[in-house]
């Protein structure tokens, strides 16, 4: 239980394009989801945090104009990458936590989007 | 973004030895603690958790964590190539947030 999936897996496009990222809670339901981003060997970078049926909540430097989310059900987010750029290039993760009983301390990740701007 | 802080590494062991890794954070209002093994491209996979002061063990891996230090670390005994991976200490915020530290790199000898 507690699968998270992400869609694409990998993606690469040219600079200007918009790229959309999909973060499905395949059996559980997800009131909140997170957005990460990683580049080479640092961290993972809380972007902000999808709220289902409100606008998301982004952390500081993060433009919510070139990173626009949409949950739009308890089971789907959606991050995009408006007028993409190379510097954009990296591995967005997405997760969502576990809300009650024993899950409630674990956050479930999805497998990751690798995005490359060419 | 809450500051989490570990020491990047490399750390290497001998197969067979203790590996000790170390985080330190700067919220007091964190309420749990995570310790995550990240292989190159893939999404973490969590290790344990903690949020009580004290030690906590599972299997080969023990966690501790010290609240009035802001310090919480994790030992691995009987380290193991398979072990060789990136550790991230991740803290839970009131809000349900994570924030990850840097990251250590380990790389056990065979």
């Amino acid at each position: 239980g507690a699968v998270v999936s992400q869609h694409p897996s990998w993606v690469i496009c040219k600079s200007g394009t918009s790229v959309k990222i999909e973060c499905r809670s395949l059996d559980f339901q997800a009131t909140t989801m997170f957005w990460y981003r990683q580049f080479p060997k640092q961290s993972l970078m809380l972007m902000a945090t999808s709220n289902e049926g409100s606008k998301a909540t982004y952390e500081q430097g993060v433009e919510k104009d070139k990173f626009l989310i949409n949950h739009a059900s308890l089971t789907l987010s959606t991050l995009t990458v408006t007028s993409a750029h190379p510097e954009d290039s990296s591995f967005y993760i997405c997760s969502a936590p576990g809300l009650a009983g024993e899950k409630y301390n674990e956050q479930f990740f999805g497998p990751g989007t690798r995005l490359t701007v060419l | 973004q809450k500051e989490v802080e570990q020491n990047s590494g490399p750390l290497s062991v001998p197969e067979g030895a203790i590996a000790s890794l170390n985080c330190t954070y700067s919220d007091r209002g964190s309420q749990s603690f995570f310790w995550y093994r990240q292989y190159s491209g893939k999404s973490p996979e969590l290790i344990m958790f903690i949020y009580s002061n004290g030690d906590k063990e599972d299997g080969r891996f023990t966690a501790q964590l010290n609240k009035a230090s802001q310090y919480v670390s994790l030992l691995i005994r009987d380290s193991q190539p398979s072990d060789s991976a990136t550790y991230l200490c991740a803290v839970k915020t009131s809000g349900n947030q994570f924030y990850f530290g840097t990251g250590t790199s380990l790389t056990v000898i065979p």
